[in-house]
């Protein structure tokens, strides 16, 4: 069955990069797209970002300036790189894959991993 | 960008009572609207996408109607397990914006 599960610090100094990891199962990353979603606590949820099965990528502008996102197709990953962390970039990341072939929503869901900005 | 305008922020209602929540995207979204339900700590759950299309088991208590610009998320004779947050997304394009949540509690 198709799993993803993110992977990567809990905690990050402020001015310091963020690095994650999606290992995702049960589908290939050459068919579907997968993305981040962030929601801080007890907040709402952000797209931040994805990664197509072609292999381009598409960046909400508010982060493009600090984001990027890759992949190992070979390792099954799926990879976060975001730069000049602050406070407010504290949240729960998530990594999602789409429906289906060139659908633009959201069906299967990583657990999340939290993400604390703090020195 | 699509702002996506989702009402009420929090609502409270009863067992066995319907409620609607209703989402206002900023321009035409052609129907590519997509509603989700979250627990706390848990993912968001996928409920309904295309705006009418219920996702494979998801209780027909749940329906979706809406076209251009304006959305609505119907749940009929709520159940214990439907108290949560829900969240609409555009659909159509990037970047995917979301409504900022409606939070459904137990009055």
């Amino acid at each position: 069955q198709v799993q993803l599960k993110e992977s990567g610090p809990g905690l990050v100094q402020p001015s310091q990069t963020l690095s994650l990891t999606c290992t995702v199962s049960g589908f290939s990353l050459t068919s579907n797209s997968v993305h981040w979603v962030r929601q801080p606590p007890g907040k709402g949820l952000e797209w931040m970002g994805g990664i197509w099965g072609d292999g381009s990528t598409d960046y909400n502008s508010a982060l493009k300036s600090r984001l990027s996102i890759s992949r190992d197709t070979s390792k099954s990953q799926v990879f976060l790189k975001m730069n000049s962390l602050q406070t407010d970039d504290t949240a729960i990341y998530f990594c999602t894959r789409d429906y289906g072939y060139k659908t633009n929503w959201f069906a299967y869901w990583g657990q999340g991993t939290l993400v604390t900005v703090s020195s | 960008d699509i702002q996506m305008t989702q009402s009420p922020t929090s609502l409270a209602a009863s067992v066995g009572e319907s409620v609607t929540i209703t989402c206002l995207a900023s321009e035409d979204i052609y129907g590519s609207l997509v509603w989700y339900q979250q627990k706390p700590g848990k993912s968001p759950q996928l409920l309904i996408y295309g705006a009418t299309i219920l996702e494979d088991g998801i209780p027909s208590r749940f329906s979706g109607s809406g076209s251009d610009t304006q959305y609505s998320l119907k749940i009929n004779s709520l159940q214990p397990e439907d108290f949560a947050s829900y969240y609409c997304q555009n659909g159509l394009s990037t970047p995917y914006t979301f409504g900022a949540g409606t939070k459904l509690e137990l009055k």
